[in-house]
């Protein structure tokens, strides 16, 4: 089974709602990832979660707030976004170290800030 | 300089035409090397690792030139269903996890 899912699909929140986006691997993976991509660029790399402990945060504001229940899930918690936030979020595993190893990508959440 | 850089494209190709892309990087300690596919409000998936003898796939070719620090990707005999943006990545020198994307490359197969 080489899939990441992730829910909700899609996420219309406005600027004073919490809401969380959800990651779920079951490969057995010990690294995952947050990442954004906006229309037309390159994913951005967000967090890193390696072994359940955050690695890497790429200074990213703290209305963004990751956390790795257990190997399996990854969440990330949203507050007080603005609209510039509006991105797809995606979510993605891998079998560290993981510059030797492929990231499998989630389906994403696409999230709208009004 | 940009640590991946490709050209953006778009390459419009006929159906059955081979096309090549190029991707240059600069850090010559870079170990890792990936192309990923990226279709239309779609997630990245993985196309092909790039590995130093260079890696065939069916119709996909990829090879890598360290002294000049460039990763290339072959298509031969295109089909429309390989109208994607391809995106070239790289391990960044900073951390095992970290990777460098490309702006990717866009490709359209024309019929």
């Amino acid at each position: 089974d080489t899939e990441v899912t992730q829910t909700p699909k899609h996420l219309v929140m406005g600027m004073t709602n919490k809401k969380s986006l959800k990651c779920e691997q079951h490969m057995g993976h010990r690294a995952m990832y947050w990442y954004k991509q906006k229309a037309k660029k390159p994913p951005e790399l967000m967090f890193v979660y390696s072994y359940e402990k955050l690695s890497i945060n790429e200074s990213v504001p703290s209305r963004f707030s990751p956390e790795c229940p257990n190997s399996s899930l990854l969440n990330l918690h949203l507050h007080a976004l603005q609209p510039e936030d509006s991105a797809l979020y995606l979510c993605a595993s891998s079998s560290p170290p993981a510059f030797r190893d492929t990231q499998y990508f989630g389906p994403g959440t696409r999230l709208t800030v009004l | 300089r940009k640590e991946v850089e490709q050209d953006p494209g778009p390459f419009n190709v006929p159906e059955g035409a081979t096309v090549a892309f190029n991707c240059t990087y600069s850090n010559s300690a870079s170990q890792s090397f990936f192309w990923y596919r990226q279709d239309c409000r779609k997630e990245p998936k993985l196309l092909m690792s790039v590995y130093s003898s260079g890696n065939e796939d069916g119709r996909f070719t990829a090879q890598l030139n360290r002294a000049s620090q460039y990763i290339s990707l072959l298509i031969r005999d295109s089909k429309l269903s390989d109208s994607a943006t391809y995106l070239c990545v790289v391990n960044g020198e900073d951390s095992n996890y970290q990777l460098i994307w490309g702006a990717g490359t866009k490709l359209i197969i024309k019929p």
